[in-house]
């Protein structure tokens, strides 16, 4: 199970690009980087997941360097409505989350 | 799109009493997770199920257990409450170990 450490807080405005990062220098090979968001007394909710390279969905964006110690989310043109908290996992896909420290993300208009 | 149910929602017991949180997991899911959050803290892994049976286990107290039903519903009993069992419980499910788990709204338990 990789440690992971992100900013603790990041603020932005609405309609900015946000990256995330969060490193993961003792990532196992088989360890998969999935990062969740989690709004304030809710679940915590997948957004991405990736092994290498770059992975893109609707809503984000994953940057994964080729030593894969450390990983970027991109959030495109935030909105207010993404205010929440960041998590970034590195460990088997799936099975036993392990969530720690993750970074809150304030969106101001 | 079916999502998954917690009940109760809301729950306030006493110190040393029981209590028992139910997870019904999307259609088709056949593993559940269970999670803990305190307040201000991050969710903490307590025990999984895939197929009924046990699969991951982590910080979960000796006075709670829990168990998978054959419609795939799972319910953790906890016991002897503590003051500090105050904390939001999640229930997450997935299709199959190792996929994208989906984690349902959670159970708010106060314990007075």
């Amino acid at each position: 199970l990789a440690k992971t450490t992100q900013p603790v807080s990041m603020d932005s405005y609405e309609g900015q690009e946000v990256n995330i990062t969060c490193s993961h220098n003792n990532i196992a090979t088989n360890d998969y980087i999935t990062w969740y968001q989690q709004f304030p007394s809710q679940g915590p909710r997948f957004i991405i997941q990736g092994y290498k390279t770059k992975v893109t969905n609707e809503v984000a964006s994953l940057f994964i360097p080729a030593d894969r110690k450390s990983s970027t989310l991109s959030l495109p043109r935030v909105s207010l409505s993404d205010t929440a908290v960041y998590y970034c996992l590195a460990d088997n896909a799936g099975n036993m989350l392990t969530f720690g420290g993750g970074t809150r993300l304030m969106v101001k208009p | 799109a079916a999502g998954v149910i917690q009940s109760p929602r809301h729950l306030i017991k006493e110190k040393r009493e029981t209590a028992t949180l139910k997870c019904y997991p999307i259609p088709r899911h056949d593993t559940v997770y269970w999670y803990q959050q305190g307040p201000g803290q991050d969710p903490q892994f307590l025990i999984s199920f895939y197929e009924k049976m046990q699969s991951d286990k982590g910080s979960i107290p000796d006075r709670f257990s829990a168990q998978q039903f054959s419609d795939y519903h799972s319910e953790l009993n906890m016991s002897s409450l503590e003051l500090g069992d105050s904390a939001l419980y999640f229930c997450a499910s997935s299709f199959g170990r190792g996929y994208e788990q989906y984690f349902g709204p959670g159970t708010r338990l106060t314990v007075t």
